[in-house]
């Protein structure tokens, strides 16, 4: 069964945070890993993506500079470094699964979310 | 302002049908497959459609998915109550690298 949890997420002033995501159930290295995030009361904007052997990133030109996506297949984790934080990054974030190796195509499995509030 | 335009909400009976559209460009659903994600009130997003008009296991045939050009649109039959949700659609859009969504369509089963 797969699985992916999330964490990392919480109250934080305009800084950095870094968000975790363990996956379990597949052969994670083998898959492309997204963020995924939706504002309070808003739809779903993706933020990241990268490749399954982690040597292609992708991002959403709103976070392009200030959020680094990384991957540990060693230890089936996704991370997500997030920098300079604004007010308008206050979200939920996802990790999806894609069904895909090396570029976002198909997001086939959700964590259940992490709450990042950026507050001063 | 998202890149694929949905309209903000539809409604209809139950036991009705609705369909959902999805208008983008040539960089990204005339040359990409479209995929569709339900979100329930209060949790993660789910896929409902993938490749346009394919359905992963244990999505019922009510729920169904086309694509013609630069649009898509997602077709439900036989609302039921717990029909209703937030739908997005989703593809890749080649000239910005990046995943793009709609903005969303919330379904109301009256």
């Amino acid at each position: 069964e797969v699985q992916l949890l999330e964490s990392g997420g919480g109250l934080v002033q305009p800084g950095a945070l870094r968000l975790s995501c363990a996956a379990s159930g597949f052969t994670f290295r083998n898959y492309v890993m997204n963020w995924v995030r939706q504002a309070p009361g808003k739809g779903l904007e993706w933020v990241s993506g990268i490749s399954g052997s982690g040597d292609s990133t992708y991002y959403a030109d709103s976070v392009k500079g200030r959020f680094t996506i990384s991957r540990d297949n060693s230890k089936n984790t996704l991370y997500l470094q997030m920098n300079s934080l604004r007010a308008e990054d206050t979200a939920v974030y996802y990790c999806a699964k894609d069904r895909a190796v090396t570029t976002p195509y198909l997001f086939d499995y959700w964590g259940q979310g992490t709450l990042v509030t950026v507050s001063s | 302002q998202s890149v694929l335009t949905q309209p903000p909400s539809v409604s209809a009976a139950p036991g009705q049908k609705v369909t959902i559209s999805c208008s983008g460009s040539s960089s990204n659903i005339g040359n990409n497959y479209v995929s569709w994600y339900q979100q329930l009130p209060g949790t993660a997003p789910k896929v409902l459609i993938y490749e346009n008009n394919k359905r992963p296991s244990g999505i019922p045939d009510r729920f169904s998915g086309s694509k013609s050009g630069t649009s898509a649109t997602l077709g439900i039959t036989g609302l039921q109550t717990g029909d209703e949700a937030d739908y997005y659609c989703g593809t890749w859009d080649g000239s910005l690298r990046e995943w793009v969504f709609g903005g969303g369509t919330k379904l109301t089963v009256l």
